[in-house]
């Protein structure tokens, strides 16, 4: 099973500052998926990157995949109170038909 | 129209109790997974299923059984329950895999307590 490493565990940070999520593994990614979860709520979709060196936008969400396919970052620019939740980052493939391994997660709060 | 729902959103029992989280989902997905996530917020599969057919069992404790009655429905019960089962219990769903691009979709969760 592929063991995904995602830091920081925790981040506290004001509104209007920037911030970057990391996602690693010592095995190369088939595909890495970032959801987003808020309390209470179940996981939701963010983004899927595939290829090594992909970047990916989503609004004030940057998406980034490493050349070598093993690593994975999330920026947020200009973090509002609305982006706080835990952020997860999930790896598809193997032999296992659907299966999703998460990282830890990281829990962000972002304080008006 | 709520895509994948599941019910009850909040369960407290006693240890021993045997009990059930249903799911359904109304995406039209083949596929349906079941997912434990603990206090420390990791999220660990448990089962999937794949138009009725067990596909993955990961390591889960035979207390743990689910049961696919048709492809929009997943349901899992719980025998003989015990203080380490308190957890939230997501239900997910996708469309049949293919590659590894597919896109899961959760419900709102089940958080269990046993005391």
């Amino acid at each position: 099973t592929q063991l995904l490493e995602q830091s920081p565990q925790f981040l506290s940070i004001q509104e209007g500052e920037n911030l970057t999520v990391y996602c690693n593994s010592s095995s190369v990614f088939s595909s890495l998926q970032w959801y987003r979860q808020e309390p209470g709520e179940g996981p939701v979709l963010l983004v899927t990157v595939v290829t090594g060196g992909e970047v990916k936008k989503l609004k004030r969400l940057t998406f980034q995949f490493g050349d070598a396919r093993k690593d994975s970052s999330l920026h947020i620019t200009a973090a509002q109170p609305g982006d706080t939740g835990l952020y997860l980052c999930a790896s598809a493939g193997g032999t296992s038909y659907g299966k999703l391994t998460f990282g830890q997660g990281t829990i962000l709060t972002v304080h008006p | 129209d709520t895509a994948v729902s599941q019910t009850p959103k909040y369960l407290v029992t006693q240890m021993g109790n045997d009990k059930s989280i249903k799911c359904e989902q109304n995406l039209g997905h083949d596929t349906m997974y079941w997912y434990k996530q603990d206090s420390k917020k990791f999220l660990k599969i448990m089962f999937s299923y794949n138009n009725k057919e067990l596909i993955i069992n990961e390591t889960v404790p035979n207390r743990f059984s689910p049961k696919s009655p048709d492809k929009a429905h997943l349901n899992l019960h719980i025998n003989s329950l015990e203080l380490g089962d308190s957890a939230v219990y997501f239900c997910a769903s996708s469309q049949r895999p293919v590659g590894t691009t597919y896109e899961q979709y959760f419900g709102p969760g089940t958080r269990l307590t046993v005391t």
